[in-house]
């Protein structure tokens, strides 16, 4: 199985700051045949199920606000998040879909410093 | 709108079976893969598998084949996912989600389900 390690599990930023969410897959998730990277992001708050923010390592969910970016190819990504808002508070996770079975990142756990 | 409801909460004795349901809404039920995922503190979040309703097939993650069973009523937009024998170790959220897909390969996760609460207690 790709095992999916996001970095770090748990961070404080301030109101309007910015966050940055590591995740490292351990082999490529990187698919030649259409030149993408198979990793998603997802967001869960309390009590929710998780809700899909990227795909494709950089896409942006419909609906979902410009302040979500994603970023990163082969094995390294990054979610960052600008402008930290109250309703950013939630544990985010990283997916990936190259290969069978799916897999998710322990969770990055997100509060307001 | 796309909705997926699941089935209650399930507090159920070692041993014992279950079928969870979870209905889809709002979308061609058929053409999209319906994933069971799994949510423990000590485990995180685990992709159970997946089924296409429009012809029944079905993809495990090794560490759950045999140990439940993925299924889907097309006729009323329903997949399932059962247990013969409970263990208290399947306590769990469990939630349905529709999955989007390129060249029928499942890929992400678009809509979640709420969750179904399953205790199994020993």
């Amino acid at each position: 199985d790709i095992v999916m390690t996001q970095s770090p599990d748990s961070l404080a930023v301030s109101l309007g700051g910015r966050a940055t969410i590591n995740c490292k897959s351990s082999q490529s998730v990187f698919f030649g045949l259409n030149r993408e990277d198979h990793l998603a992001w997802y967001q869960q708050k309390p009590g929710q199920p998780p809700k899909l923010l990227i795909y494709w390592a950089s896409t942006r969910q419909s609906g979902v606000p410009d302040r979500f970016s994603g970023s990163g190819s082969g094995t390294d990504f990054t979610l960052t998040i600008s402008d930290l808002q109250p309703e950013d508070v939630a544990v985010y996770y990283c997916q990936q879909y190259y290969d069978s079975p799916h897999t998710f990142g322990q969770g990055t756990n997100l509060e307001i410093k | 709108e796309v909705q997926l409801v699941q089935s209650g909460a399930e507090m159920k004795q070692s041993g014992e079976s279950l079928k969870i349901s979870c209905k889809g809404s709002g979308y061609n039920f058929k053409e999209y893969w319906m994933a069971w995922m799994r949510q423990t503190p000590g485990r995180g979040l685990e992709w159970m598998g997946v089924i296409f309703p429009r012809d029944y097939d079905v993809r495990y993650n090794p560490s759950f084949k045999g140990q439940v069973t993925i299924s889907v009523d097309k006729s009323i937009n329903t997949a399932h996912l059962q247990w013969t024998s409970l263990k208290a170790s399947d306590t769990g959220i469990y939630y349905c989600a529709r999955g989007w897909w390129v060249v029928v390969e499942p890929l992400w996760y678009d809509f979640w389900g709420p969750g179904t609460l399953v205790s199994v207690s020993s």
